[in-house]
């Protein structure tokens, strides 16, 4: 069965470093979003992507955090310049828009814990 | 602030019994509504989507929708221990999902 995969696993990273997450939505899907949940709290949405281009972003995603697609297959989620309040579960997630039984699931990866020091 | 609640728990039932889940939302307009699993240190899980009101079943779990009351459930029949987790309710708003804060189960032999 097809599956959102993720990488790294853990990622720790120095305050002030630059990160980048990388996610390998399900092959036919259009859809693609980043979640984050930080411990012990709610899974928050991040933004979506379609078409090559952010179609909605939370306040969360500020200038510190940019999406881009580079190829047919990756999606990236880049943080800039770390905060210690950065760290966190990260969840990419895709979905397919084409499907007769639902056009809005969202299937989710694994998650890459990171953790800024 | 569209918003999604759930009581944190945790719900403790017996393995065998029925465990309900409940969740309610505030944007009268949703029309989607997802049930998701999460183990600790895990990523959700889709267990069931509904969009009509009434009831969806599938294997142990039905979900249960109410849109005049702005209620969700989930019923797990037949609970096992390995059911135990946290279990999020999910509303889409636009293309994003808008989570609760998830309900823990505890399932006891």
């Amino acid at each position: 069965e097809p599956e959102v995969t993720q990488t790294p696993s853990h990622q720790v990273t120095q305050m002030g470093q630059e990160v980048i997450l990388r996610c390998v939505p399900i092959s036919n899907h259009l859809y693609f979003y980043w979640y984050r949940q930080i411990l012990g709290q709610k899974v928050e949405f991040l933004v979506s992507f379609y078409n090559n281009e952010i179609s909605e972003k939370s306040e969360i995603f500020d200038d510190q955090f940019s999406v881009e697609r580079p190829d047919g297959s990756n999606f990236t989620l880049k943080i800039r310049s770390t905060k210690l309040e950065d760290s966190a579960m990260y969840f990419c997630a895709s979905s397919d828009p084409g499907t007769s039984t639902s056009t809005d699931t969202q299937y989710f990866g694994p998650g890459t814990r990171l953790t800024v020091l | 602030q569209k918003e999604v609640e759930q009581n944190s728990g945790p719900l403790s039932v017996p393995e065998g019994a029925i465990a309900s889940l409940n969740c309610t939302y505030s944007d009268r307009g949703s029309q989607s509504f997802f049930w998701y699993r999460q183990y600790s240190g895990k990523s959700p899980e889709l267990i069931m989507s509904i969009y009509s009101n009434g009831d969806k079943e599938d294997g142990r779990f039905t979900a249960q929708l109410n849109k005049a009351s702005q209620y969700v459930s989930l019923l797990i029949r037949d609970s096992q221990p390995s059911d135990s987790a946290t279990y999020l309710c999910a509303v889409i708003n636009t293309d994003k999902l808008i989570f609760g804060t998830g309900t823990r189960l505890q399932v006891f032999p």
